[in-house]
């Protein structure tokens, strides 16, 4: 079966700076990778995804995505951070019947001004 | 265009109460989802309908039931609600159901169990 693991579950960051949020899978084929982003009180929405093709890949909002095989890793990377980005952040992978998604546990991210 | 709506947005019930989390979407999607966030688990999958007629269990499903009423709607009860049971839930849809497809979101339901 399937696991995503997000190993920081809290990160702080100052407005400006660059972001980097790990994501590590576990996937016997190839894996259909998820960033969502969950603001205070709302549902989740999409940031980018990958299927395949280029491993890097652009999304919504000015962040991108790099797929490493070699690690089985997605990281979320953004150049500057700004305080609208503070939010939790989901890595899912798609697999199995029904496109049912197995999420990470979240990674909650906090701007400083 | 409201994409998922969910009622209510809040409730709470004793334990042994039962409930029904309604979930509807107006974007002509297939598939339909319901899933729990716990913290620090993520989202987990409780049900879901890859058409209209059709349910499958995901991975939490013990306590709950759904129906799938039409093509718009798919509802999640809880017939004697335990206190396990207090989590937020989320329903969602996608359009075909695919692995590649993008799954819509609602606003979630915030269930407390005492």
């Amino acid at each position: 079966a399937q696991s995503v693991t997000q190993p920081d579950i809290h990160i702080t960051v100052s407005e400006g700076a660059s972001l980097e949020l790990r994501c590590n899978y576990s996937y016997g084929a190839t894996p259909y990778l998820f960033w969502y982003v969950q603001s205070p009180g709302q549902g989740l929405q999409l940031l980018l995804k990958y299927f395949s093709g280029d491993t890097l890949v652009q999304g919504i909002k000015g962040f991108e995505a790099e797929f490493k095989r070699s690690q089985s890793s997605f990281n979320l990377r953004k150049p500057s951070v700004h305080w609208s980005d503070a939010a939790e952040y989901f890595c899912a992978v798609g697999a199995g019947a029904g496109n049912m998604l197995t999420f990470g546990g979240g990674t909650r991210l906090m701007v400083k001004p | 265009n409201a994409g998922v709506t969910q009622t209510p947005k809040f409730q709470v019930l004793k334990t042994g109460q039962s409930m029904t989390l309604q979930c509807a979407q107006d974007m002509n999607h297939n598939s339909m989802y319901w899933y729990r966030q716990d913290p620090g688990m993520g989202l987990r999958l409780i049900y879901y309908s890859a058409s209209e007629g059709t349910t499958d269990k995901g991975e939490v499903p013990n306590g709950y039931n759904v129906s799938r009423l039409n093509k718009r709607e798919f509802s999640l009860r809880l017939e004697s609600a335990a206190p396990s049971q207090t989590s937020v839930y989320f329903c969602a849809s996608s359009e075909l159901g695919g692995v590649t497809d993008t799954q819509y979101f609602g606003p979630g339901t915030r269930l407390t169990v005492l």
